[in-house]
């Protein structure tokens, strides 16, 4: 079992729609959490951190976590042709030396 | 501010080249990466430096030389690499507990 999941899409929703970015880990004892958004040949660039169970909101964006079911994941509302990308869901597992692994990333594709 | 800057943006070297790469913070944070990044696939952590030890390494080819000089500043040594280490390096830095934040990246490319 990999350590972080995706689907790696691509999801493909119409302008103003909401897109639901799923994501499950598998080290019950990780506590830190986060989205980032990677356009074509670019970094990754965060959007979101998480460390409580229940729902964080930023503007469009909500994260939502679920310890017990090992589930985070990223919901985008009125999304925009420029939230087109790929976004990788990222866990810090418990290892001591504060490792960042990266699911494969779901790529989002918003159509006008 | 929350900027990591990596030199250079592009790199292309021979087979037979040493080169580095840098990355440079001002966070103040505490920890570093180098992640390799190849197309349509996640980032791949190579190497953290933690309070600028060397922490984790991901069993990383020798070709591949990381340095700590200080807690700003993080360096990639390369050397006799092949042409299939061509890819995105990505430098990072984070707080103990908090987000970690990337630099733009280096596009090497091995020829």
């Amino acid at each position: 079992q990999k350590e972080v999941e995706q689907n790696s899409g691509p999801l493909s929703v119409p302008e103003g729609a909401i897109a639901s970015l799923n994501c499950t880990y598998s080290d019950r004892g990780s506590q830190s959490f986060f989205w980032y958004r990677q356009y074509s040949g670019k970094s990754p660039e965060l959007i979101m951190s998480i460390y409580s169970n229940g729902d964080k909101e930023d503007g469009r964006f909500t994260a939502q976590l679920n310890k017990a079911s090992q589930y985070v994941s990223l919901l985008i509302r009125d999304s925009q042709p420029s939230d087109s990308a790929t976004y990788l869901c990222a866990v810090k597992v418990n290892t001591g030396f504060q490792k960042l692994v990266f699911g494969t990333g779901t790529r989002l594709l918003v159509s006008p | 501010d929350t900027e990591v800057t990596q030199t250079p943006k592009h790199l292309v070297m021979g087979m037979t080249n040493k080169k580095s790469l840098k990355c440079e913070q001002h966070m103040g944070h505490r920890a570093m990466y180098w992640y390799k990044q190849k197309a349509k696939k996640p980032p791949e952590l190579m190497f953290v430096y933690s309070y600028e030890k060397l922490s984790i390494n991901e069993s990383v080819p020798s070709r591949f030389s990381p340095e700590c000089p200080n807690s700003s500043l993080l360096n990639l040594h390369l050397h006799a690499l092949q042409p299939e280490d061509s890819a995105l390096y990505l430098c990072a830095s984070r707080m103990a507990l908090g987000e970690a934040f990337f630099g733009q990246g280096t596009r090497l490319t091995v020829v």
